[in-house]
């Protein structure tokens, strides 16, 4: 079992649409948690950090279910542009950080 | 502020030989990261260092890997001999110290081995 897993998708989803993405986790000494974007050929860069309260930014709200071992992502009113790669990444309390395989979102005018 | 600059973007070698990444992360970074991604797959950390120490590099295949940061700064990556398996991106990032902190990573480097 992989340490950390995600729905690999893809997800096509109209413009306007709301789309949520979970991610589970094995190690329950996890301490934090993100979601980073990917874009094709392009390197991930930090989407929003989660947590435990659970975070909204904009368009985009992060949550954690420590008792459940997973995070969530939520986009409301989807646009273009948000279509891309998403990747759950947890850390240790050690600094180790491990990257999900990520979810592929497609959003279709 | 400079981004962590990677180099070379693009490399092609036939298997069997040997290859070198160079990674410079942003200044004042003392977390730097090497990771493997395979397409269709999310990065994999090869080998985290704190300064110029290894803190994990658990994921590293040892017999042909190796990476270094001599001075704490900057840092290569080396295969040798390269495997087809090898072919990959090889993202370097940096982060300041911390289990909370935001990484951030280089342009990558892909590597095709023929």
């Amino acid at each position: 079992r992989k340490e950390v897993e995600q729905d690999p998708g893809p997800f096509n989803v109209p413009e306007g649409a709301t789309v949520a993405f979970n991610c589970t986790y094995s190690n329950s000494a996890s301490q934090s948690f993100f979601w980073y974007r990917q874009d094709c050929r392009k390197e991930p860069k930090l989407l929003m950090s989660v947590y435990s309260s659970g975070n909204e930014d904009g368009r985009f709200t992060a949550q954690l279910n420590r008792a459940s071992q997973y995070i969530s992502l939520l986009i409301r009113d989807s646009k273009l542009s948000d279509s891309a790669t998403y990747l759950c990444v947890v850390n240790t309390n050690a600094g180790k950080s491990t990257f999900g395989d990520g979810t592929t979102l497609t959003v279709k005018p | 502020e400079a981004g962590v600059a990677q180099s070379p973007r693009y490399k092609i070698i036939e298997k069997r030989q040997s290859v070198a990444f160079w990674c410079n992360p942003i200044s004042g970074h003392a977390t730097l990261y090497w990771y493997q991604q395979i397409l269709g797959q999310g990065p994999k950390l090869l080998i985290q260092f704190q300064n110029n120490g290894v803190v994990d590099d658990s994921q590293l295949p040892k017999d042909r890997f190796s990476a270094e940061r001599l001075k704490g700064v900057d840092s290569t990556l080396k295969i040798q001999p390269a495997k087809l398996e090898d072919s990959a991106v090889y993202l370097c990032a940096s982060s300041l110290t911390g289990v909370n902190t935001e990484a951030f990573f280089g342009q990558g480097t892909r590597l095709t081995v023929v």
